[in-house]
């Protein structure tokens, strides 16, 4: 059963629009939360994070937001630049207080930025 | 910076061969992973280790075994690959999880194919 759902594989969107993309979770335990941007034959690179303890942290272009009362996520890129086009993948973690904890990855967003 | 390194990039096996994909990280960090990613299934983990000969079971660790016999080297291996192994493989590693949350650094990928 899929914990972390990114519900839209794919999502094109104007150069200099805001793009938006989504994450439901489903379990509360999960306590920390990530994004990854992903580009064709290299490995997930970090992008940005959020605490359950926040609802918003943002970095430059990039923000996210989190409500904990929907199990939901998203990332803002504003404005949107052809460089963003990748998978970017929504992570969640949980404290299971016994040491490393994989994250749980969604099954990724596929960003078209359009000229 | 963080590096993790893949030692190889792409590769060929054939079915029936015992496959080893190194990893190296150079953070001195605790845990490392091995992930799998597949078009349509995101991430999904392998194995974890938190520590020198520690390992954990992930979501798929069936068909697979890993070593970690000292901390910044993590090896995946496949006993007698299969073509369903055929896959982009992601070693990944993270420092113990503070209260900040788990931030998890990837490799660039080993692209495996089984024929």
């Amino acid at each position: 059963d899929q914990q972390v759902k990114q519900n839209s594989p794919s999502l094109s969107v104007q150069e200099g629009r805001i793009s938006i993309l989504n994450c439901d979770y489903t379990n509360s335990m999960f306590d920390y939360f990530l994004w990854y941007k992903k580009y064709p034959a290299e490995g997930p690179t970090f992008l940005i994070s959020i605490s359950s303890i926040k609802d918003k942290n943002e970095d430059g272009r990039f923000t996210v937001f989190l409500n904990k009362s929907a199990k939901h996520l998203s990332l803002h890129i504003v404005p949107s630049q052809p460089g963003d086009s990748a998978v970017y993948f929504c992570a969640a973690s949980g404290w299971s207080g016994g040491g490393a904890d994989g994250l749980t990855f969604g099954k990724g967003t596929h960003l078209i930025i359009q000229p | 910076d963080v590096k993790v390194t893949q030692s190889s990039r792409y590769l060929v096996k054939r079915t029936g061969e015992k496959v080893f994909l190194e990893c190296v990280q150079d953070m001195d960090h605790e845990n490392m992973f091995w992930y799998r990613q597949d078009p349509g299934l995101g991430l999904r983990l392998i194995y974890f280790s938190y520590d020198v000969k520690m390992k954990e079971k992930g979501d798929i660790p069936e068909g697979y075994s890993v070593s970690r016999e000292k901390k910044e080297r993590f090896s995946l291996i496949l006993e007698s690959a299969s073509t369903n192994q055929t896959s982009m493989y992601l070693c990944a590693s993270s420092p113990d999880r503070g209260i900040t949350g788990n931030t998890i650094y990837f490799g660039e990928g080993s692209w495996l194919t089984v024929v």
